[in-house]
């Protein structure tokens, strides 16, 4: 069964950029699309960004939209994600997210948090 | 964008009572094949989402027979036939319709024993 680990995130000044990863284990996820969802501190869960297994699809919530960048490397079992211009409501616990392919993310990491604060 | 909206957001239940959640969403979320691209997650205390309910009304492996989901369009319900201790946490509805990828979550609804 798959497991994912996100890392990469840290305390860091608004404006400033952060990339954030995601190692899948266990099994390939080359055939999976993969999301990346975010849950700010005592609040719900916000859709951030996905993409398809070969990169064709992107998707980005309209939050993000201009400011991050999803990608994956297949051959490296990685999901990523570039986040430029970051501000103080970029603030929160990251989960990377894996789809089950015909409905429904079935497992999700346990999370990096990213806190943007001067 | 599709806005989808949770009832109760707050949700007190007696141990071996049901319990219901409603989510509507903006937009249809039935595909033209038929399928509702609506799912359900719990968030239990401390711990990341896990997978309920998908396509509105498939329990996802592991799910408990208690938990079952409905709905078609607009509707959809979570509903717990005896709600236990475990069930305590935040629930979610999430639609996956909107192309191209472009997700988006409920408010999510705290279930609490009384």
């Amino acid at each position: 069964e798959v497991q994912l680990v996100e890392s990469g995130g840290a305390l860091v000044q608004p404006g400033r950029s952060l990339r954030l990863s995601c190692v899948a284990s266990g099994s390939s996820f080359d055939d999976d699309a993969m999301h990346w969802v975010r849950q700010a501190p005592g609040k719900g869960l916000e859709w951030v960004s996905g993409i398809s297994w070969n990169s064709v699809y992107i998707g980005y919530a309209d939050s993000v939209k201009g400011r991050f960048t999803i990608s994956r490397d297949n051959a490296k079992n990685s999901l990523y994600l570039q986040m430029n211009s970051l501000r103080a409501e970029d603030t929160a616990l990251y989960y990377c997210a894996k789809d089950r392919g015909f409905g429904g993310m079935d497992v999700w990491g346990q999370g990096t948090t990213v806190t943007v604060s001067s | 964008d599709i806005v989808m909206t949770q009832s109760p957001l707050s949700l007190p239940v007696t141990p071996g009572e049901p319990a219901s959640i409603s989510c509507r969403s903006s937009q249809s979320l039935q595909h033209s094949y038929g399928h509702n691209y609506l799912d359900w997650y719990v968030q239990k205390p401390g711990q990341s989402p896990q997978l309920l309910i998908y396509l509105g009304s498939n329990r996802a492996s592991g799910v408990p027979d208690r938990f079952s989901g409905s709905g078609s369009g607009t509707d959809f319900t979570l509903r717990i036939s005896r709600v236990e201790a475990e069930d305590v946490g935040v629930y979610y509805c999430m639609q996956a319709l909107q192309t191209p990828l472009m997700y988006s979550f409920g408010q999510g609804t705290k279930l609490e024993i009384k």
